[in-house]
Parts: structure tokens; sequence; C-alpha cells
């Protein structure tokens, strides 16, 4: 059973547009995180939800919405895609906000914007 | 803030050597910190973590990490490779900011092992 799976794997779009990757985890965790890797492998978190609450946020442009329809679910919006977002995303999730917890990755999504 | 340096972006070494990949991190109060690996095309895994204890902490396949305070630093070495463990390596430490974990990693190290 896929611990923590992204939707879709490749996604492959035009400038302007708005797209979103979809986030799921069957760990029972009550925390998810978004994180956006470069093309250079720095990984870089963009937010963290707790109980579908947003409790960080890294000076991400506001074209990014996360969404979280419930403690299982987050999901990522961008609108008006830019060339610089064309990037690895990676959603994680862990049990409780705790600095010792154990985050558990996605799969990861590629996004390439042209 | 906390950040954490991985001083080596690539390490090529022969199969069945030994290997070190070097970690520092930004001092603080309280340090929790993590190795995760990234096989190619696939999400991170955790290798080890340090959180108190014991300085030395192993992973499952061999490999093992230091927590040496004085140094700030949380190397990570294994005594003999396998072609299986070419990936990418990050460092990462843990911080907890406004009721929240936040990782910050380093920029990594690919590891290739070859024969």
């Amino acid at each position: 059973d896929t611990a923590v799976s992204q939707t879709p794997k490749y996604l492959v779009t035009q400038m302007g547009n708005d797209k979103s990757i979809k986030c799921e985890q069957n760990l029972g965790h009550d925390t998810m995180y978004w994180y956006k890797q470069d093309s250079k492998k720095f990984l870089k978190i963009m937010f963290s939800y707790n109980n579908k609450e947003l409790i960080i946020n890294e000076t991400v442009p506001n074209r990014f919405s996360p969404k979280s329809p419930d403690k299982a679910h987050l999901n990522l919006h961008i609108n008006s895609l830019e060339l610089g977002d064309s990037a690895v995303y990676f959603c994680a999730s862990s049990q409780g906000t705790g600095p010792r917890n154990e985050q558990f990755f996605g799969p990861g999504t590629r996004l390439t914007v042209l | 803030a906390q950040s954490v340096t991985q001083l080596d972006s690539q390490v090529p070494v022969f199969e069945e050597a030994p290997v070190e990949l070097r970690c520092n991190y930004s001092s603080s109060v309280s340090v929790y910190l993590f190795w995760y690996v990234q096989y190619p095309n696939q999400g991170l895994q955790l290798l080890l973590k340090y959180l108190s204890g014991s300085t030395l902490v192993e992973s499952i396949n061999g490999f093992e990490a230091e927590f040496n305070k004085s140094q700030t630093s949380f190397h990570l070495r294994k005594p003999s490779v396998h072609i299986s463990d070419t990936a990418e390596y990050f460092c990462a430490v843990s911080e907890g900011i406004q009721g929240a974990q936040k990782l910050v990693f380093g920029q990594g190290t690919r590891l290739t092992i070859n024969p």
C-alpha cells in the first residue's frame, strides 16, 4: 500500500495556465507538507498543514494555494504558471508537529512549464 | 534560523570502498538531525535520525552517522558501499517554529558507486 501518493507524476503545461497537484496519505497522520525541489535538487518547504489548518507558509507567491479538504489530503493549486515554477513538488506527512517527527514523502510530481 | 551545509555536492567511490558524506549544521540549543536518501526518480526516504541519547546512530542497510556537538557535524558513513547505494543523500535539521515542524535541508550529495 502506498503511504503518501501524489497525482499526477508528471505535469507539462504552458505558461499562464492553472494546474493542481493532489496528495493523499493513508498513514493516519495529522500534518502534511508541500516541498519544492529545484533543478539543483535543493529542497525547500512551502507549506505545512495540521488538522486542515495552515501552520507554515514560507513566503510562497500567492499564486500557490494549498487546500486541505480533510486530514488525509493536501492539494496544491497553482495559478498563472511561470517558467520558474518548473520543479519537482513533494508532498509529505507526519504524525504531530513536533521537531522530532519523521516525515514521510510522496514520490513527487515533476512540473514542467513551457 | 537553522541551516545545513553539505560540503560535497558529488562523491564518486568504487564499489566496496568506504564513504563519508559530510554535513554541518548551525548551532542551536536543541538539535534534531536527519539523513534522507533519494533514489533516482523517487521520493525521499528516512535513512537515520539523531534525536537524543547515543551520538552514533545506525540504519538497517549499514550506514551510520555520528552527532558531534562540538564540531556541529552529523557526517554519514558506510564502511563498504554497493552499487545499490547510488542515490542523492540529504542531511536535514528539524526545528520547531510557531508550533510546527520545519525541516531545513542541505544541498544534497550525489553518491555515485563505480564498479
